[in-house]
């Protein structure tokens, strides 16, 4: 276990079904993520946040909708998704410093997203 | 862009012999690279850091070197068992604290008793 987990593990959707994927972490940390896994593709960064602000969104669509209500709490709202956004969604926290260093990532173990 | 290369998608090893994976990236400065264990089902796991101005890191059976030069980390496993057979990711931040990561694709490694 890494201190990370996250719900629901597998989730099968329709393109006009909207649904939200949950992501939680114990581990006292400041910083939050949201990453897409696709097969035969490296793991892509779509969203951070840090100290609950929104730091990047890297080109995201935006039927993609991320919120983040306190710095435990990490939420990926979805609608009107498309079949080729069927891939792991993985959730990371890490330390999350102001000032400069490079911190480490905790992963969650996923959420399996299959889009119909 | 920045752009992170993993030179292998699987590798092949004897087990007890060394394994040597390869990250080369471009446009990264300052760099700092880290390695990741992926195991089919679960979410990467950390485990080494190695920051641009460091040549080398160790942590039990594992090393990880840095040539900013050539822009090229090596990864190796020695004395490699059945168990360390997983995806190996390389990722990049250029720091900043709470910065995502940029990853390669990763290297499935296999080692074969």
């Amino acid at each position: 276990e890494t201190g990370v987990t996250q719900t629901p593990r597998h989730l099968v959707m329709g393109m006009t079904n909207k649904k939200s994927l949950k992501c939680e972490q114990h581990l006292g940390h400041n910083a939050m993520y949201w990453y897409k896994q696709s097969a035969k593709k490296p793991l892509e960064l779509m969203f951070v946040y840090n100290f609950k602000e929104q730091t990047e969104n890297n080109s995201v669509p935006s039927r993609f909708s991320p919120e983040c209500p306190n710095s435990s709490h990490l939420f990926l709202h979805l609608h009107t998704l498309q079949p080729e956004d069927s891939a792991l969604y993985l959730c990371a926290s890490s330390q999350g410093e102001r000032e400069g260093g490079a911190d480490t990532q905790y992963f969650g173990p996923g959420t399996r997203l299959t889009v119909l | 862009s920045q752009k992170i290369e993993q030179n292998s998608e699987a590798l092949n090893i004897q087990e007890g012999k060394t394994a040597t994976l390869t990250c080369n990236y471009t446009n990264y400065s300052p760099a700092y690279l880290q390695w990741y264990r992926q195991d089919p089902g679960r979410g990467p796991v950390f485990l080494l850091l190695i920051r641009e101005n460091e040549k080398e890191k160790r942590k039990e059976r594992l090393k990880v070197t840095f040539d900013t030069t050539l822009k090229q980390s090596l990864f190796h496993i020695t004395a490699s068992q059945p168990a360390d057979s997983a995806t190996y990711l390389c990722g990049l931040t250029s720091g900043g604290g709470a910065d995502g990561l940029t990853f390669g694709k990763g290297t499935h490694l296999i080692i074969q008793p």
